[in-house]
């Protein structure tokens, strides 16, 4: 079954700490895994994705196809990368449909 | 580029009337995607659109759900006799291309069913 996991459902960090948030996923395949992020009164927006492999506003993420993850991390957060965080991925075919998790929520205290 | 319209942003039923939820994409875009989000969950798939096509509805309900793309207007997403189980928020995305093309999502309409 496809599904794609966030086990985490708030993440509460100082300023200036290490970000981690986990993502797993199962599929019988090649997806493709994106990080989707909606801060506070905005839409849902896509922050980066495996296939582009760049750092978006400090946040990189990894494929490991070993150990079916695609963790979010950044070195230092920052008060304004508090939002909901959500993984996704997209599977083989044409359809594009997108698998979401349940999300994480950010919380960066000054 | 006014990205994703969707209206209205809040739609309040009662049980067994009809909901109808549009959907304007980004100017340009071919391809309409609808979520479903319902309390304390991720966003769930439900129908896949390109003009005049429904292209994927493996993630449709069966009965009372149904979706259009027309070739001039918006998207509709249409929930016949509704129940409170349908009360969630509906997301629309819009894509310029299949194949794993970015999607833009709209706002959302949050609907309640009383």
């Amino acid at each position: 079954a496809q599904r794609v996991t966030q086990p985490e459902k708030l993440l509460s960090v100082f300023k200036g700490a290490p970000v981690e948030l986990k993502c797993n996923y199962s599929y019988s395949g090649s997806p493709e895994l994106f990080w989707y992020v909606q801060y506070s009164r905005q839409r849902l927006q896509l922050l980066l994705r495996h296939i582009s492999r760049e750092s978006i506003k400090g946040f990189t993420a990894d494929l490991n196809k070993g150990e079916t993850s695609f963790h979010l991390k950044k070195p230092f957060a920052q008060e304004e990368d508090s939002a909901m965080y959500y993984c996704a991925l997209s599977g083989q075919g044409n359809t594009d449909k997108l698998i979401f998790g349940t999300g994480t929520r950010l919380q960066v205290f000054p | 580029n006014a990205g994703v319209m969707q209206n209205p942003r809040h739609l309040v039923r009662r049980r067994g009337q009809e909901a109808r939820l549009r959907c304007s994409p980004v100017k340009g875009h071919s391809h309409v995607y609808w979520y479903r989000q319902l309390p304390e969950e991720g966003l769930k798939f439900m129908v896949y659109l390109q003009k005049e096509n429904i292209i994927d509805e493996s993630g449709m309900p069966k009965e009372r759900f149904s979706a259009e793309f027309p070739k001039e207007g918006p998207s509709i997403l249409r929930i016949q006799q509704v129940v409170r189980g349908d009360s969630a928020a509906y997301f629309c995305a819009s894509s310029s291309q299949g194949g794993r093309g970015e999607q833009f999502f709209g706002p959302g309409t949050r609907l309640t069913v009383l």
